[in-house]
């Protein structure tokens, strides 16, 4: 089972469309990050959230923390082809390691 | 922030050889961490080294196959030992910067074929 569950796996939408991805699971979880990778390239983070029902704005991408911090969404606003990449929602487990999620791989298309 | 340069960035490998994949930050870190990641999916962690000691393997990774070492705090390298075509993946390193939050960096990763 995974820790986290991450939905959809895929996206493929036309530019200037909204999308929300999820990371969702049973455990509740002091923080909780967003990475997005590009081909070739090692993830980056986005963004932290740290309190329940957090909502923090990176440009047209909004974050928010559930209330009981045991999920999180990812809204991006007119998307834009620079946009694509994988997303990867993860959690710091005991002993330092980063635990990721399954990944949403997002297509933008122009 | 943290810079880490890791190579070879791909390559090609024939069964039964082995490759060593290098990983340099540009500051004294005490832990770094390798993962695995097939295209488009998810990382898996493969162990954590930290320098001085033996390295921590997750499980299902073993250090006969995955050997790591940890000379210094700025510099590590991965051992993909006995290949076989289940081992072609992209293999990625880490570290951890501590501040208000724990960020990752990564390196760009090795893209690794085995044929």
């Amino acid at each position: 089972t995974q820790l986290l569950e991450q939905s959809p796996q895929f996206l493929s939408i036309q530019e200037g469309e909204n999308l929300t991805v999820y990371c969702n699971s049973s455990s509740v979880f002091s923080s909780l990050q967003w990475y997005r990778q590009e081909p070739g390239e090692g993830p980056v983070l986005l963004v932290t959230v740290v309190t329940g029902g957090e909502v923090k704005k990176l440009k047209r991408l909004t974050f928010q923390f559930g209330d009981a911090r045991k999920d999180s969404s990812l809204h991006i606003t007119a998307a834009q082809p620079g946009d694509t990449g994988l997303y990867l929602c993860a959690v710091m487990e005991y002993g330092n390691k980063l635990v990721f999620g399954a990944g949403t791989i997002l297509r933008v298309k122009s | 922030s943290a810079v880490i340069s890791q190579k070879p960035s791909r390559d090609i490998c024939q069964r039964g050889t082995s490759l060593t994949i290098q990983c340099q930050v540009d500051s004294q870190v005490t832990m770094m961490f390798w993962y695995r990641q097939q295209p488009g999916q998810s990382l898996t962690l493969i162990a954590t080294a930290n320098q001085g000691s033996e390295a921590t393997y997750e499980s299902g990774f073993v250090i006969d196959k995955f050997p790591i070492s940890r000379p210094n705090l700025t510099f590590s390298t991965l051992t993909v030992s006995n290949m076989s075509p289940e081992d072609s993946s992209i293999y990625l390193c880490s570290v951890f910067l501590r501040g208000l939050n724990t960020e990752a960096f990564f390196g760009q990763g090795t893209r690794l074929t085995v044929v």
